[in-house]
């Protein structure tokens, strides 16, 4: 049974270039949330997908977009990149009425220089 | 608003008990998660309290206080790979989970 998965591993951009991210959720989940992790901090939750519409979104700015596929999977768009924008991106997928309990990704890894 | 607290650090000896404690306040609390990262991994799920009282899985528990808004989660028969941050992530209305900063564990030998 494939976990969480997140493509690609590590990713370098330059200040003003726009990145996408990717995610396959869990087999049989339905749900996929998008968390930034700075060093030395916990996740921030970015947004939720459910049924490849926008089901919540946290205190980030419309730079950051997503989208979620009729197969679950989802990814994560960021516009104009800022050099703050370096962080861990973990994706995690639930079920819609386990909310609480969500699997995570190893994460991509971007730096923005 | 929201805010939620937990020690930085904990250090303990392997085979010994640790207590992480954490206490929040959100508006239309649901209930209380727990994860554990280790260093360059992924978070991951171990517990949640959705009522008051005490949730034993293996060498880890958790405990919730509604009243206090306040839970805990303990580690016992410490082992060297515990050492991990570990993340209280109170659940409100929404749909998210809101970590803090986590508490940093560090077994010793």
């Amino acid at each position: 049974d494939a976990g969480v998965t997140q493509s690609p591993t590590h990713l370098i951009k330059t200040r003003g270039q726009q990145v996408t991210l990717r995610c396959s959720p869990k087999s049989g989940h339905d749900t996929v949330s998008w968390y930034q992790q700075a060093l030395g901090q916990g996740p921030q939750f970015i947004f939720q997908y459910y049924e490849e519409e926008e089901r919540q979104r946290g205190n980030f700015p419309d730079r950051f977009s997503g989208h979620q596929f009729p197969n679950y999977s989802s990814e994560l768009n960021v516009n104009a990149l800022l050099l703050g924008d370096s962080a861990l991106y973990l994706c995690a997928s639930s079920l819609v009425g386990n909310p609480y309990e969500q699997y995570f990704g190893p994460g991509t890894r971007l730096t923005v220089t | 608003g929201q805010s939620l607290e937990q020690p930085s650090e904990v250090t303990a000896v392997e085979g010994a008990i640790v207590q992480i404690n954490c206490t929040y306040q959100t508006s239309g609390f649901y209930g209380l998660s727990w994860y554990q990262q280790h260093d360059g991994g992924a978070p991951t799920f171990l517990s949640y309290n959705a009522l008051d009282g005490l949730e034993e899985t293996g060498r880890f528990s958790s405990f919730l206080s509604r009243s206090d808004s306040y839970g805990y989660l303990l580690l016992q028969e410490l082992q060297m790979k515990d050492s991990a941050s570990y993340f209280c992530a109170p659940r409100d209305s929404g749909y998210a989970l809101n970590f803090g900063k986590g508490t940093s564990l560090l077994v010793t030998p």
